[in-house]
């Protein structure tokens, strides 16, 4: 069966510190890949998705990016963290018939 | 993607069935019905979709009105634990450019009191 990985669970960064989130999917492959983020008591907000290794889209202009090295690896990262990035970071993966599959999500607190 | 209007917030009392609204008048023909939902803290769920037919599985059922401008999601027996904030999205089904992209509004917050 198919699992997502995605960590760490909690991260409590400076501001002006460098970031970065992993995410892992087992069971499929070349699977579409998604990061959210969720400010608090916002709703959910497309960051980044991937169709393929090496293939990023940019929803929203912000101060981080994406990449995936590898076909189940999805990394969101950021060379200098802002107060506004702080929020609740999720990952996903396209699975059949178009159902999103979440991660567990890192809540990210940047002081 | 169509938009879809929900009720804010919503009360149930445990073991009644819990019915979640939402319009969706704008919807297209090709465009499908998802419902998700977030637990407090963790990631999105799924929990169904539909086109045009109702649906029903072990979480719960869809209803799709005939002209499919609205739908009601159903908890037949809601317990503490569905307690959430409920998502409808209106969606292109497999295909197309979306690569399957979901946009989330702001939900029904459902609590299932006791």
């Amino acid at each position: 069966s198919q699992t997502i990985h995605q960590w760490p669970a909690t991260l409590v960064q400076p501001v002006g510190s460098p970031l970065s989130l992993e995410c892992t999917v087992e069971g499929t492959s070349n699977p579409n890949l998604y990061w959210y983020r969720q400010a608090a008591g916002r709703g959910l907000q497309l960051l980044f998705y991937s169709v393929g290794i090496g293939q990023i889209s940019s929803e929203v202009p912000q101060n981080l990016s994406a990449s995936r090295p590898q076909d189940r690896q999805f990394i969101l990262s950021s060379k200098k963290l802002l107060l506004s990035d702080s929020g609740f970071y999720l990952c996903a993966w396209k699975g059949y018939r178009e159902k999103l599959f979440f991660g567990s999500g890192t809540q990210l607190s940047v002081l | 993607d169509a938009k879809t209007t929900q009720p804010t917030s919503m009360d149930c009392a445990e073991g009644r069935a819990a019915n979640l609204p939402c319009n969706h008048s704008t919807i297209s023909g090709n465009e499908y019905v998802y419902w998700y939902r977030q637990i407090h803290s963790q990631g999105p769920q799924y929990i169904i979709h539909g086109l045009k037919n109702n649906e029903t599985n072990e979480m719960a059922s869809l209803i799709i009105t005939e002209d499919r401008k609205s739908s009601t999601l159903i908890l037949p027996h809601a317990t503490l634990r569905d307690t959430a904030v409920y998502y409808c999205i209106v969606r292109v089904g497999a295909g197309g450019t979306s690569y399957g992209k979901l946009t989330f509004g702001q939900g029904t917050i459902l609590t299932v009191h006791p």
